[in-house]
């Protein structure tokens, strides 16, 4: 039972470009969050979906950012005409339908922007 | 008033030490509560999930006070291993992720 895959790992893009990650949850898992963690800062959450739908997203900067978790395949955390404000680790995590359960997480992508 | 209040450390301690960390939440209908554990420039990993009744797993014990809404975490016979930052996560009431504390950092010393 394969953990959850984000990928890619590392990815460098220059300021104005767009950035895209994937991240394939856990076998049996329908609900995914994507976080971000800033050098020596804390987790900092972003979005929560289940297949189709934004559960919450409070934590999405207004604008740039975007989260799907489409049907089919991984979710994809966009961000638009990237800065080097975005340059961060987005880390996925996945957790079952049942409520109050753990989540567990990706190895994260780390977003380099130059 | 944050929703999962960490103390940041760090906290040095020597090989063979007992250490305990605590952290408070806000929501007194959060309903789960974990300690999570992340090593530098990696990913949080589940360390255990606390009950009322406390529980332990090897030199780990977690406890959860809910009259007073904090969680603890007691290590003893701390190991070099066990350097790292330790999470405080609550999964609040209703249709929400899982809320991190900002965590402690743990160094162990020989």
């Amino acid at each position: 039972n394969a953990g959850v895959m984000q990928n890619p790992r590392h990815l460098v893009r220059r300021r104005g470009q767009e950035a895209r990650l994937r991240c394939s949850p856990m076998k049996g898992h329908s609900h995914v969050y994507w976080y971000r963690q800033l050098p020596e800062e804390g987790l900092k959450f972003m979005v929560y979906l289940q297949k189709e739908n934004i559960i919450d997203e409070s934590g999405m900067p207004k604008e740039r950012f975007s989260a799907e978790f489409p049907k089919e395949g991984p979710s994809i955390l966009r961000i638009q005409q990237v800065v080097r404000g975005d340059s961060a680790a987005y880390f996925c995590a996945s957790s079952p339908p049942e409520e109050w359960t753990e989540a567990f997480f990706g190895q994260g992508t780390r977003l380099t922007v130059v | 008033r944050k929703e999962v209040e960490q103390d940041p450390g760090p906290f040095n301690v020597p090989e063979g030490a007992t250490v305990a960390f605590n952290c408070t939440y806000s929501n007194s209908a959060s309903q789960s509560f974990f300690w999570y554990r992340q090593d530098c420039r990696k990913e949080p990993k589940l360390l255990m999930s606390v009950y009322s009744s406390g529980n332990e797993d090897g030199r780990f014990t977690a406890q959860l006070n809910r009259a007073s809404q904090y969680i603890s975490l007691l290590i003893r016979d701390s190991k070099l291993s066990d350097s790292a930052t330790y999470l405080c996560v609550v999964n609040p009431p209703g249709r929400r992720a899982l809320t991190f504390g900002s965590g402690t950092r743990l160094q162990v010393q020989p």
